[in-house]
């Protein structure tokens, strides 16, 4: 069965572009969440869709959102980006309680 | 704010050894998942555990939810359990999922 997958693997930017993520989830999994790991730190929480709605959002700016397709695959906008933004970006889907992470994107901003 | 504080931050072990991961949380949690995170970035699962006591080869888990804590138990460590420990909780009264900071555990052989 294949796993959570994510397009594209590595992505260089920069500054005050916008860059575009995505997510397939596990087959039968209705939830798709979004994470951002910066270097030596655990993962921040950014995003969470149910059946195509946001169910949660963590502390991040409106420069961040997110959609969830009727297939339940989902993207992460990410728009003006800034040096900060630099970071491993990572996918999780679940079809109940626990969560299924994908490879990650790791994102370069210049 | 709702937090999830792991430690020791830092573990240095012999090969062979025994460790053990703490993971506390300040609020109820409705579940609590463990991960070991590995050079490339790719988080894997090791433990959905709630509640209750988890064993999975070498490795178990028990998460006591009214003391709010879970633990990690490694045995007879081997060098490929090197890397990243993060615990996970998800907070139904904040709708997140929240992360420690992980616990960086290097066995040397």
């Amino acid at each position: 069965d294949a796993g959570v997958t994510q397009s594209p693997t590595h992505l260089i930017k920069t500054r005050g572009q916008q860059v575009t993520l995505r997510c397939s989830p596990i087959s039968g999994h209705k939830s798709v969440s979004w994470y951002q790991q910066v270097l030596g730190q655990g993962p921040q929480f950014i995003f969470q869709y149910y059946e195509k709605e946001e169910r949660g959002r963590g502390n991040f700016p409106d420069r961040f959102s997110a959609r969830q397709f009727p297939n339940y695959s989902s993207e992460l906008n990410v728009n003006a980006l800034l040096l900060g933004d630099s970071a491993l970006y990572l996918c999780a889907s679940s079809g109940g309680n626990e969560q299924f992470f994908g490879p990650g994107t790791r994102l370069t901003v210049l | 704010g709702i937090q999830v504080e792991q430690s020791p931050p830092d573990l240095i072990l012999q090969e062979g050894a025994n460790s053990t991961l703490r993971c506390n949380f300040s609020d109820s949690v409705n579940n609590l998942q463990w991960f070991h995170q590995n050079p490339w970035g790719q988080l894997i699962n090791l433990f959905y555990i709630p509640s209750g006591t988890k064993q999975n080869g070498r490795l178990s888990a028990t998460t006591v939810a009214t003391e709010r804590y879970s633990l990690l138990y490694i045995s007879s460590s081997q060098t490929t359990d090197s890397g990243v420990y993060f615990c996970a909780g998800m907070y139904s009264s904040a709708s997140k999922i929240i992360f420690g900071s992980g616990t960086r555990l290097s066995i040397r052989p």
